[in-house]
């Protein structure tokens, strides 16, 4: 089965600084999908950013950018202009097209943001 | 266009119980996944629907169950509660050609004293 890993359980970041969130993952396959998901206090899990496999360039929404690694099996996500909205837990999870839709999860980053 | 919603927010058993938790999925999205996210850990798959039948399960015993009805909601059902189940239990629904993202509701907080 596939396994990711998140090895920062908590992280801090000045507003309106650059923050950097870690994320590893193990697999044999060469398609598949990652994501970052943000889950504020109030649970519900909000999609972040995703990255296609295949596609070699890295995926920007606004403030956030991924640096994805295939080979390293890395997928970090970049905060910019950290916010105080930002603060939250991120999870990084990965998607198999040979499983359907089950996403597999890491144990997230719990991230602060110190006005 | 109306998002993925779970009854009831909160939820208190006891041990040796049985429980239904209830899931509306996002307009027009025929997949449903229940995630078990104990406290401190990442979502954790039960299982997943496609058009009511039960479409993938992860490592969870029988007395997790589910259904999924013709207008795509979803009821996760787990039998014989033990203390461990206490977690957030999130649904979420997709539909395949939407880049393959999941959306999610906010989560039911279960409670096994």
């Amino acid at each position: 089965a596939q396994t990711v890993t998140q090895s920062q359980p908590e992280m801090s970041v000045q507003e309106a600084e650059t923050v950097t969130l870690s994320c590893t993952y193990d697999t044999s396959e060469s398609d598949y999908y990652l994501f970052w998901y943000k889950q504020p206090p109030s649970r519900q899990m909000i999609l972040v950013i995703r990255q296609e496999a295949y596609k070699q360039q890295n995926a920007t929404e606004n403030r956030f950018s991924v640096n994805f690694q295939k080979a390293a099996k890395s997928f970090s996500l970049k905060i910019s202009d950290s916010q105080l909205g930002d603060a939250a837990m991120y999870f990084c999870a990965y998607r198999s097209p040979n499983t359907g839709n089950q996403f597999y999860f890491g144990t997230g980053t719990s991230l602060t943001v110190i006005p | 266009e109306t998002g993925v919603t779970q009854s009831p927010t909160h939820l208190i058993k006891t041990r040796g119980q049985q429980v239904t938790l209830r899931c509306s999925s996002q307009s027009g999205h025929n997949t449903v996944s229940w995630y078990q996210q104990a406290l401190g850990q990442g979502p954790q798959f039960i299982f997943q629907y496609y058009r009511e039948e039960e479409n993938g399960r992860g490592n969870f015993p029988p007395r997790f169950s589910g259904l999924q009805f013709p207008n795509y909601s979803s009821e996760l059902n787990v039998n014989a509660l033990e203390l461990d189940d206490s977690a957030l239990y999130l649904c979420a629904s997709s539909f395949p050609s939407t880049y393959n993202e999941q959306f999610f509701g906010p989560g039911t907080r279960l409670t096994v004293l």
